[in-house]
C-alpha cells in the first residue's frame, strides 16, 4: 500500500491564482481531513470528510473548498490564492469516524503564495 | 470542545541528558491522547498514544509519556536523548477544537534542540 499520497510536493502561486492540492489514499479509509501547518501554530483543521459525498468545515475553512466524490480522493481547492495561505498542507485519513483519532498523514505540500 | 497547550515552544537539551516535553489538555469527550514527531522537512509520525489502561505509555525511539487525569497532563519523557531526536513534537487530543468527538486537536508544537 502507498498509504496517503499528496501532490505536488512544492508549489509557488501568484496572488489570485487558483489550484488544487491532490490527496489520495489506498487503505479504503472513510475519514479524511486537511490540515495546514504554520510556524508556532501547530496543525489546524481546514476541512474533513466522514465518507464519500460528505464534507464539513474545520477550524480554518475560509478560502478553501473540498469535495469527496470517491472514497480514495479528497482534493483541496484554493479558489483565489492569498499570501496568508502560504503554508504546509497535510492530508490525513482514518478507517472510520469512530476511529478518526488514528490518523495516517501524507508527506505534505509546501505552498508559497507571492 | 477540545484544546491542547504545549507549555514550551522550544527546549534545548544536551546530548545524553534527560528531557521532558510538557502537554496539558482540555476535553469534553473520552480522553485519548497522542504524541507525534516531525523530523525536518518530513510529515508527522505517531510516537505513542494513550487510549485506556496503564497511565504510563511507551512509544518508539525510547520515548514514554504519563497520563495524569487529575492534572490534565500528558508529558513526554526520554531518559537520554540523542542528536537524532532533534525534531518538532506535537501533542494531540481526540476530537475537534470546535466540538465533536472525531478527528484530532493539536498543540502548537515543541521544538526539541539537542546540543552536542
Amino acid at each position: 500500500n502507498a498509504g496517503v499520497t499528496q501532490t505536488p510536493k512544492f508549489q509557488v502561486l501568484k496572488t489570485g491564482q487558483s489550484m488544487t492540492l491532490q490527496c489520495a489514499q489506498d487503505m479504503n479509509h472513510e475519514y479524511m481531513s486537511w490540515y495546514r501547518q504554520d510556524p508556532g501554530m501547530g496543525l489546524r483543521l481546514i476541512h474533513y470528510s466522514v465518507g464519500a459525498g460528505i464534507t464539513d468545515q474545520g477550524e480554518v475553512p475560509n478560502g478553501y473548498n473540498v469535495s469527496r466524490s470517491t472514497t480514495e480522493d479528497f482534493p483541496l481547492r484554493l479558489l483565489s490564492a492569498a499570501p496568508s495561505q502560504t503554508s504546509v498542507y497535510f492530508c490525513a485519513s482514518s478507517y472510520s469516524w469512530r476511529q478518526s483519532y488514528e490518523q495516517y498523514f501524507g508527506p505534505g505540500t509546501r505552498l508559497t503564495v507571492t | 470542545a477540545q484544546s491542547v497547550t504545549q507549555l514550551d515552544s522550544q527546549v534545548p537539551v544536551f546530548e545524553e541528558a534527560p528531557v521532558e516535553l510538557r502537554c496539558n489538555y482540555s476535553s469534553s469527550v473520552s480522553v485519548y491522547l497522542f504524541w507525534y514527531v516531525q523530523y525536518p522537512n518530513q510529515g508527522l509520525q505517531l510516537l505513542l498514544k494513550y487510549l485506556s489502561g496503564s497511565t504510563l505509555v511507551k512509544g518508539i525511539n525510547g520515548f514514554e509519556a504519563e497520563f495524569n487525569k487529575s492534572q490534565t497532563s500528558f508529558h513526554l519523557r526520554k531518559p537520554s536523548v540523542h542528536i537524532s531526536d532533534t525534531a518538532e513534537y506535537f501533542c494531540a487530543v481526540r476530537g475537534r477544537s470546535g466540538g465533536g468527538a472525531d478527528g484530532l486537536t493539536f498543540g502548537k508544537g515543541t521544538h526539541l534542540i539537542i546540543q552536542p
